[in-house]
């Protein structure tokens, strides 16, 4: 049974498109993640949901809308897709705080033409 | 300054040999430290806490230097399977949610 699972796996699409990711854990964490792995391979934290609420939000563009429907769920949702978006999208989750370390999912990697 | 700085690499051994890495962290206040590693278009996987007191996992070793401000990991008796990026990993003051990862150390096992 996969732990956290993203898809889809891969995505390629045109500028200014709306694309969706979708990313579920079965390990009953209460919080989850999205990152962005750019292609110097520098992994930055974009949000965090705990218990379905927005707790972190790093200085995101508003074209990326996370949607939380339950604690199992972390769904991105982004609006007119860049060049500037092309990279590898990480799904993560943690039962409460970062302390204990994070599981990833497999991640989907993004690109725009 | 970056808040989690590594040296790149690649660092290029043989097997068998005996690798260290090092990594800074520029807040003090950090709380909780990890590595973490990632193979090739994989997602990252925790390799290990690192603890005050430093710790050991087989042939893994990791050292926290708090008042330098860095973190280290010692590879013993280098596999093929340790061939890797292996990321600094460190939780800042700000926020218990969020982990700061360095841009990675690739390492290379050669037979």
């Amino acid at each position: 049974d996969t732990a956290v699972s993203q898809t889809p796996k891969y995505l390629v699409t045109q500028m200014g498109n709306d694309k969706s990711i979708k990313c579920e854990q079965n390990l009953g964490h209460d919080t989850m993640y999205w990152y962005k792995q750019d292609s110097k391979k520098f992994l930055k934290i974009m949000f965090s949901y705990n218990n379905k609420e927005l707790i972190i939000n790093e200085t995101v563009p508003n074209r990326f809308s996370p949607k939380s429907p339950d604690k199992a769920h972390l769904n991105l949702h982004i609006n007119s897709l860049e060049l500037g978006d092309s990279a590898v999208y990480f799904c993560a989750s943690s039962q409460g705080t970062a302390v204990s370390g994070y599981t990833f999912g497999s991640g989907t990697r993004l690109t725009v033409v | 300054r970056k808040e989690v700085e590594q040296d790149p690499g690649p660092f290029n051994v043989p097997e068998g040999a005996t690798v260290a890495f090092n990594c800074t962290y520029s807040n003090s206040a950090s709380q909780s430290f990890f590595w973490y590693r990632q193979d090739c278009r994989k997602e990252p996987k925790l390799l290990m806490s690192v603890y005050s007191s430093g710790n050991e996992d087989g042939r893994f070793t990791a050292q926290l230097n708090r008042a330098s401000q860095y973190i280290s990991l010692l590879i013993r008796d280098s596999k093929l399977s340790d061939s890797a990026t292996y990321l600094c990993v460190v939780n800042p003051m700000d926020s218990s949610y969020k982990l700061i990862f360095g841009s990675g150390t690739r390492l290379l096992v050669r037979p």
